[in-house]
C-alpha cells in the first residue's frame, strides 16, 4: 500500500503571503496525484490533478508541482477564502487503490 | 452543473444495516465511475468503495470488504451503498463522488452515526 504523508500538519500564514504545502509518497506515483481543499462543514473540492493541472474554475494562484514521490502545492498569495485543510491523494494504482494524505491545515497567522 | 445529493444517513446501533443513496444530475451518469469516500469526525478522508460506469466492476477498501456493497441504477442516475454489520468505527460523513481516478465532484455528504 502506498502511504502518503503531508507536511507541515499546520501552516500559519498571513493573508497575501505565499504558502507552500508538501506531500510525499512512500513509493513513486509518477504524476498521479491530486490536491483537494476542504473548508469546515463542506465537502472537499478538487484543486489539482495530474500533479499540476488546475481543475475547472480554480484560480491561478493555486499551482502544483512534482513527480515521483515529492509534490508541492503552492498558493501564491493567500486570500481569506483559502484558509482551509488541504489533502493530497495518489491514484497510481487506480482502480481501485487510492490513498489520501492526512492533510495540512492552513490557518491565519 | 454537476449535482450529487446523498441521503440515508442516521443514527444506528452497532451490528445494524443502512442503505445510502446518491442522486446525480448535470452529467451523463452512466458514463462515469462513482465512489464513496468517508470522513470520521475530526479526521481525514478515507476511500471506501467504487463502481465502474456499467456497474459490473466493484471495489472496496479492506476496512469494509465483506460488509458493504456498492451498486448503481443508471436508469435512475442513483448510486447506492448498502452497509451491513456496522461498527462504531464506521461513524463518518459519507460522500459520493464522481471519479476519473481523482474525485472531481463531491456531494455534501450524509452523516452515519453508529452508537448504542
Amino acid at each position: 500500500e502506498i502511504v502518503m504523508t503531508q507536511s507541515p500538519a499546520t501552516l500559519s500564514v498571513s493573508p497575501g503571503e505565499r504558502a507552500t504545502l508538501s506531500c510525499r509518497a512512500s513509493q513513486s506515483v509518477s504524476n498521479n496525484l491530486a490536491w483537494y481543499q476542504q473548508k469546515p462543514g463542506q465537502a472537499p473540492r478538487l484543486l489539482i490533478y495530474g500533479a499540476s493541472t488546475r481543475a475547472t474554475g480554480i484560480p491561478a494562484r493555486f499551482s502544483g508541482s512534482g513527480s515521483g514521490t515529492e509534490f508541492t502545492l503552492t498558493i501564491s498569495s493567500l486570500q481569506s477564502e483559502d484558509f482551509a485543510v488541504y489533502y493530497c491523494q495518489q491514484y497510481d494504482n487506480w482502480p481501485p487503490l487510492v490513498t489520501f494524505g492526512p492533510g495540512t491545515k492552513v490557518d491565519i497567522e | 452543473e454537476v449535482q450529487l445529493v446523498e441521503s440515508g444517513g442516521h443514527l444506528i446501533q452497532p451490528g445494524g444495516s443502512l442503505r445510502l443513496s446518491c442522486a446525480a444530475s448535470g452529467f451523463t451518469f452512466s458514463s462515469y465511475a462513482m465512489s464513496w469516500v468517508r470522513q470520521a469526525p475530526g479526521k481525514g478522508l478515507e476511500w471506501v468503495s467504487a463502481v465502474g460506469a456499467t456497474g459490473g466492476d466493484t471495489y472496496y477498501a479492506d476496512s469494509v470488504k465483506g460488509r458493504f456493497a456498492i451498486s448503481r441504477d443508471n436508469s435512475k442516475n442513483t448510486l447506492f451503498l448498502q452497509m451491513n454489520s456496522l461498527r462504531v468505527d464506521d461513524t463518518a460523513v459519507y460522500y459520493c463522488a464522481k471519479v476519473y481516478a481523482w474525485f472531481d465532484s463531491w456531494g455534501q455528504g450524509t452523516l452515519v452515526t453508529v452508537s448504542s
